[in-house]
């Protein structure tokens, strides 16, 4: 069974400050783990995704988040936060094999000017 | 492309009646999904299918019911709505499925049932 943990249903930050969404994850498989982001009223668009290779992954408006296998982790970060980057973000499981993607609880992130 | 698109955006329902929430995605994607978002549960799958003529159920199936016609069209039906069907409602579709594939959504379907 696989499974998705996002640690904080909220995280606020200031303008220009680093960006830290958590996100630990089960999977008796190999993992392929994402991150989306839903704006306001929209649905979700895809961040980034790892599926096998290089474990630090890079995505759109400047995120990348890193595949931990020893932490079972896979945050997401952002070196300076945007008050466009404001937005709910999902992580999520899949793996090889599997048709369903499980889904976290999500974070909201609030960026303060 | 118009991607996935969903029709109503809003809907409000009184408690027994029925409803179609209407899918289109012009991706020629094999799978799509339907999911349903709560406040502070995340996404959870209702629905999906692997291609025309074939769905199977996610998490939550009941109370609904799908179709897959063709490629294109999932519409989901709800027969007896009740208030615990209050969600929005997200359609998705992706090329293929198990391969780490992105999936691309719908704007979502806002539904109340009172």
């Amino acid at each position: 069974a696989q499974s998705v943990t996002q640690l904080g249903s909220h995280v606020s930050v200031s303008e220009g400050a680093l960006v830290l969404l958590r996100c630990n994850y089960s999977s008796s498989v190999p993992p392929y783990l994402f991150w989306y982001v839903q704006y306001p009223n929209q649905g979700l668009q895809l961040l980034l995704k790892y599926t096998t290779g290089a474990t630090l992954v890079k995505g759109i408006n400047g995120f990348e988040a890193e595949f931990k296998k020893s932490e079972t982790s896979f945050h997401l970060t952002k070196p300076s936060a945007h008050m466009s980057d404001a937005a709910e973000y999902f992580c999520a499981v899949s793996g090889p094999n599997t048709d369903k993607l499980i889904f976290g609880t999500g974070t909201r992130l609030q960026v303060f000017p | 492309n118009a991607g996935v698109t969903q029709t109503p955006k809003f809907r409000i329902l009184k408690i027994g009646q029925s409803m179609t929430l209407q899918c289109t995605q012009d991706m020629n994607h094999n799978y799509m999904y339907w999911y349903r978002q709560d406040p502070g549960m995340g996404l959870k799958l209702i629905y999906y299918s692997v291609g025309a003529g074939i769905t199977d159920k996610g998490e939550v199936p009941n109370g609904y019911n799908v179709s897959r016609s063709t490629t294109e069209d999932f519409p989901l039906r709800l027969e007896l709505a009740a208030p615990s069907q209050t969600s929005v409602y997200f359609c998705a579709s992706s090329e293929t499925s198990g391969s780490g594939n992105e999936q691309f959504f719908g704007p979502g379907t806002r539904l109340t049932v009172l």
